[in-house]
Protein backbone atom coordinates (compact mmCIF):
# COMPACT_ATOMS: atom_id res chain seq x y z
CA UNK A 1 0.00 0.00 0.00
CA UNK A 2 1.32 3.77 -0.37
CA UNK A 3 2.94 5.22 2.80
CA UNK A 4 4.52 8.72 3.60
CA UNK A 5 6.70 8.34 6.85
CA UNK A 6 8.35 10.86 8.74
CA UNK A 7 10.19 10.29 11.88
CA UNK A 8 7.04 10.52 14.47
CA UNK A 9 9.54 11.29 17.36
CA UNK A 10 10.53 14.77 17.97
CA UNK A 11 13.92 16.39 17.17
CA UNK A 12 15.32 18.32 19.32
CA UNK A 13 18.64 20.26 18.54
CA UNK A 14 21.18 23.04 19.75
CA UNK A 15 20.35 26.32 18.24
CA UNK A 16 22.88 27.50 15.54
CA UNK A 17 22.67 23.48 14.43
CA UNK A 18 21.48 22.04 11.09
CA UNK A 19 18.24 20.40 11.78
CA UNK A 20 17.71 17.47 9.22
CA UNK A 21 14.08 15.62 8.54
CA UNK A 22 13.31 12.98 6.36
CA UNK A 23 10.48 12.06 4.51
CA UNK A 24 10.49 8.41 2.80
CA UNK A 25 7.74 7.33 0.63
CA UNK A 26 6.68 3.90 -0.81
CA UNK A 27 4.58 2.47 -3.84
CA UNK A 28 4.56 6.11 -4.89
CA UNK A 29 5.85 7.87 -7.71
CA UNK A 30 5.44 11.18 -7.07
CA UNK A 31 5.92 14.15 -9.46
CA UNK A 32 5.72 17.36 -6.83
CA UNK A 33 7.12 17.31 -2.99
CA UNK A 34 6.41 19.76 -0.60
CA UNK A 35 7.40 21.03 2.92
CA UNK A 36 5.10 22.81 4.99
CA UNK A 37 5.77 24.40 8.26
CA UNK A 38 2.32 23.65 10.99
CA UNK A 39 2.20 25.98 14.80
CA UNK A 40 -0.08 24.62 17.32
CA UNK A 41 -3.69 25.36 16.15
CA UNK A 42 -2.64 26.81 12.86
CA UNK A 43 -2.92 25.93 9.38
CA UNK A 44 -0.30 24.38 7.64
CA UNK A 45 1.83 26.76 5.56
CA UNK A 46 3.73 26.52 2.15
CA UNK A 47 7.68 26.57 2.72
CA UNK A 48 9.20 24.40 -0.46
CA UNK A 49 8.33 22.64 -3.30
CA UNK A 50 10.53 20.13 -5.47
CA UNK A 51 9.97 18.34 -8.59
CA UNK A 52 11.12 14.88 -9.62
CA UNK A 53 13.58 15.84 -11.52
CA UNK A 54 14.95 18.24 -9.47
CA UNK A 55 17.57 16.96 -6.81
CA UNK A 56 17.52 20.11 -4.39
CA UNK A 57 16.24 23.38 -3.82
CA UNK A 58 16.93 25.99 -1.93
CA UNK A 59 15.53 29.41 -0.11
CA UNK A 60 17.37 31.41 2.89
CA UNK A 61 17.90 28.65 5.50
CA UNK A 62 16.31 26.03 4.04
CA UNK A 63 17.15 23.50 1.42
CA UNK A 64 15.22 19.76 -0.06
CA UNK A 65 16.76 17.16 -1.43
CA UNK A 66 15.00 14.72 -3.33
CA UNK A 67 15.92 11.21 -4.49
CA UNK A 68 13.63 8.88 -6.44
CA UNK A 69 15.86 6.39 -6.50
CA UNK A 70 16.09 6.00 -2.17
CA UNK A 71 12.18 7.36 -2.26
CA UNK A 72 13.41 10.05 0.20
CA UNK A 73 13.46 13.95 0.57
CA UNK A 74 15.75 15.87 3.42
CA UNK A 75 14.59 18.65 4.53
CA UNK A 76 17.52 21.09 6.34
CA UNK A 77 17.23 24.25 8.30
CA UNK A 78 20.89 25.37 8.47
CA UNK A 79 21.66 27.83 11.79
CA UNK A 80 18.52 27.15 13.35
CA UNK A 81 16.68 29.05 16.04
CA UNK A 82 13.92 28.58 18.73
CA UNK A 83 11.61 30.29 15.95
CA UNK A 84 12.21 27.39 13.99
CA UNK A 85 10.35 25.10 16.54
CA UNK A 86 7.02 23.39 14.90
CA UNK A 87 6.07 20.47 13.18
CA UNK A 88 6.95 19.77 9.85
CA UNK A 89 4.88 18.23 7.24
CA UNK A 90 5.60 16.74 3.84
CA UNK A 91 3.47 15.74 1.10
CA UNK A 92 3.74 14.56 -2.23
CA UNK A 93 1.19 14.45 -5.57
CA UNK A 94 1.78 12.27 -8.39
CA UNK A 95 1.62 13.23 -12.10
CA UNK A 96 -1.89 13.53 -13.21
CA UNK A 97 -3.69 14.55 -9.79
CA UNK A 98 -4.36 17.70 -8.21
CA UNK A 99 -4.30 16.45 -4.44
CA UNK A 100 -0.97 16.05 -2.50
CA UNK A 101 -0.84 13.30 0.34
CA UNK A 102 0.76 14.16 3.69
CA UNK A 103 2.77 12.73 6.25
CA UNK A 104 1.80 12.79 9.56
CA UNK A 105 4.90 15.61 10.22
CA UNK A 106 7.85 15.67 12.40
CA UNK A 107 8.16 18.12 15.59
CA UNK A 108 11.26 20.38 15.77
CA UNK A 109 12.38 21.78 19.00
CA UNK A 110 15.19 24.12 19.19
CA UNK A 111 16.50 24.11 22.42
CA UNK A 112 18.53 28.01 23.12
CA UNK B 1 -8.59 37.94 1.03
CA UNK B 2 -5.40 38.03 2.07
CA UNK B 3 -5.36 34.73 3.03
CA UNK B 4 -7.71 31.72 3.18
CA UNK B 5 -10.24 32.48 5.90
CA UNK B 6 -12.59 29.65 7.67
CA UNK B 7 -15.29 29.87 10.05
CA UNK B 8 -16.16 28.78 12.55
CA UNK B 9 -12.85 28.50 14.55
CA UNK B 10 -14.29 26.17 16.43
CA UNK B 11 -17.59 23.93 17.13
CA UNK B 12 -19.28 21.80 19.50
CA UNK B 13 -21.74 19.29 18.86
CA UNK B 14 -23.83 17.64 20.04
CA UNK B 15 -24.22 13.66 18.59
CA UNK B 16 -26.10 13.33 15.94
CA UNK B 17 -26.12 17.39 15.15
CA UNK B 18 -25.64 18.56 11.85
CA UNK B 19 -22.73 21.23 11.13
CA UNK B 20 -21.54 23.44 8.39
CA UNK B 21 -18.37 24.71 8.07
CA UNK B 22 -17.19 27.65 5.84
CA UNK B 23 -14.21 28.37 3.78
CA UNK B 24 -13.05 31.66 2.22
CA UNK B 25 -10.59 30.58 -0.57
CA UNK B 26 -7.78 33.22 -1.51
CA UNK B 27 -9.76 35.37 -4.52
CA UNK B 28 -9.64 34.36 -7.87
CA UNK B 29 -8.06 30.96 -6.13
CA UNK B 30 -9.42 28.37 -8.90
CA UNK B 31 -8.54 24.91 -6.94
CA UNK B 32 -10.04 24.45 -3.36
CA UNK B 33 -9.67 21.31 -1.25
CA UNK B 34 -10.67 20.33 2.40
CA UNK B 35 -8.78 18.33 4.32
CA UNK B 36 -9.08 16.46 8.07
CA UNK B 37 -6.43 16.30 10.88
CA UNK B 38 -6.97 13.96 13.81
CA UNK B 39 -4.60 15.43 17.05
CA UNK B 40 -0.86 14.59 15.85
CA UNK B 41 -1.42 13.42 12.39
CA UNK B 42 -1.16 14.73 9.08
CA UNK B 43 -4.23 16.27 6.77
CA UNK B 44 -6.07 13.46 5.01
CA UNK B 45 -7.49 14.65 2.07
CA UNK B 46 -11.25 14.85 1.28
CA UNK B 47 -12.72 16.81 -1.34
CA UNK B 48 -11.29 19.23 -4.24
CA UNK B 49 -12.90 21.75 -6.31
CA UNK B 50 -12.33 23.39 -9.64
CA UNK B 51 -14.15 26.11 -9.22
CA UNK B 52 -17.46 25.18 -8.74
CA UNK B 53 -16.87 21.62 -10.26
CA UNK B 54 -15.84 18.97 -7.50
CA UNK B 55 -13.57 17.00 -8.98
CA UNK B 56 -12.82 14.48 -6.37
CA UNK B 57 -14.40 13.24 -3.65
CA UNK B 58 -12.52 10.21 -2.79
CA UNK B 59 -11.77 11.23 0.60
CA UNK B 60 -15.06 11.55 2.25
CA UNK B 61 -15.71 8.98 4.38
CA UNK B 62 -19.16 8.24 4.58
CA UNK B 63 -22.17 9.73 2.55
CA UNK B 64 -23.28 11.85 5.72
CA UNK B 65 -19.93 14.41 4.75
CA UNK B 66 -21.21 16.41 1.96
CA UNK B 67 -18.87 19.46 0.69
CA UNK B 68 -20.68 22.31 -2.01
CA UNK B 69 -18.76 25.63 -3.82
CA UNK B 70 -21.87 26.96 -5.63
CA UNK B 71 -20.17 29.99 -7.14
CA UNK B 72 -16.47 28.83 -7.41
CA UNK B 73 -15.50 30.74 -4.47
CA UNK B 74 -16.89 30.02 -0.76
CA UNK B 75 -17.03 26.35 -0.20
CA UNK B 76 -19.27 24.85 2.56
CA UNK B 77 -18.27 21.60 4.13
CA UNK B 78 -21.13 19.51 5.58
CA UNK B 79 -21.45 16.70 7.80
CA UNK B 80 -25.06 15.17 9.08
CA UNK B 81 -25.56 12.98 12.20
CA UNK B 82 -22.02 13.85 13.54
CA UNK B 83 -20.53 11.23 15.60
CA UNK B 84 -17.82 11.25 17.86
CA UNK B 85 -15.04 10.20 15.30
CA UNK B 86 -15.72 12.97 13.58
CA UNK B 87 -13.78 15.25 16.21
CA UNK B 88 -11.30 16.57 14.47
CA UNK B 89 -9.79 20.01 13.10
CA UNK B 90 -11.11 20.55 9.21
CA UNK B 91 -8.67 22.42 7.10
CA UNK B 92 -9.49 24.41 3.81
CA UNK B 93 -7.08 25.12 1.61
CA UNK B 94 -6.98 27.30 -2.01
CA UNK B 95 -4.18 27.53 -4.69
CA UNK B 96 -4.27 29.32 -7.97
CA UNK B 97 -5.03 27.69 -11.56
CA UNK B 98 -2.59 25.13 -12.40
CA UNK B 99 -1.13 25.62 -15.68
CA UNK B 100 -0.19 22.32 -17.54
CA UNK B 101 2.64 20.58 -15.82
CA UNK B 102 2.92 22.88 -12.72
CA UNK B 103 2.35 22.56 -9.10
CA UNK B 104 1.61 25.03 -6.23
CA UNK B 105 1.90 25.37 -2.46
CA UNK B 106 -1.31 25.65 -0.87
CA UNK B 107 -2.92 28.21 1.37
CA UNK B 108 -4.67 26.53 4.39
CA UNK B 109 -6.83 28.85 6.49
CA UNK B 110 -6.49 28.37 10.39
CA UNK B 111 -9.48 25.50 10.17
CA UNK B 112 -12.39 24.22 12.32
CA UNK B 113 -11.88 22.32 15.45
CA UNK B 114 -15.06 20.08 15.58
CA UNK B 115 -15.54 18.23 18.92
CA UNK B 116 -18.70 16.31 18.92
CA UNK B 117 -19.81 15.30 22.41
Amino acid sequence: SQKIEQNSEALNIQEGKTATLTCNYTNYSPAYLQWYRQDPGRGPVFLLLIRENEKEKRKERLKVTFDTTLKQSLFHITASQPADSATYLCALTTSGTYKYIFGTGTRLKVLA
Amino acid sequence: GAGVSQSPRYKVAKRGQDVALRCDPISGHVSLFWYQQALGQGPEFLTYFQNEAQLDKSGLPSDRFFAERPEGSVSTLKIQRTQQEDSAVYLCASSPKRIRGESYGYTFGSGTRLTVV
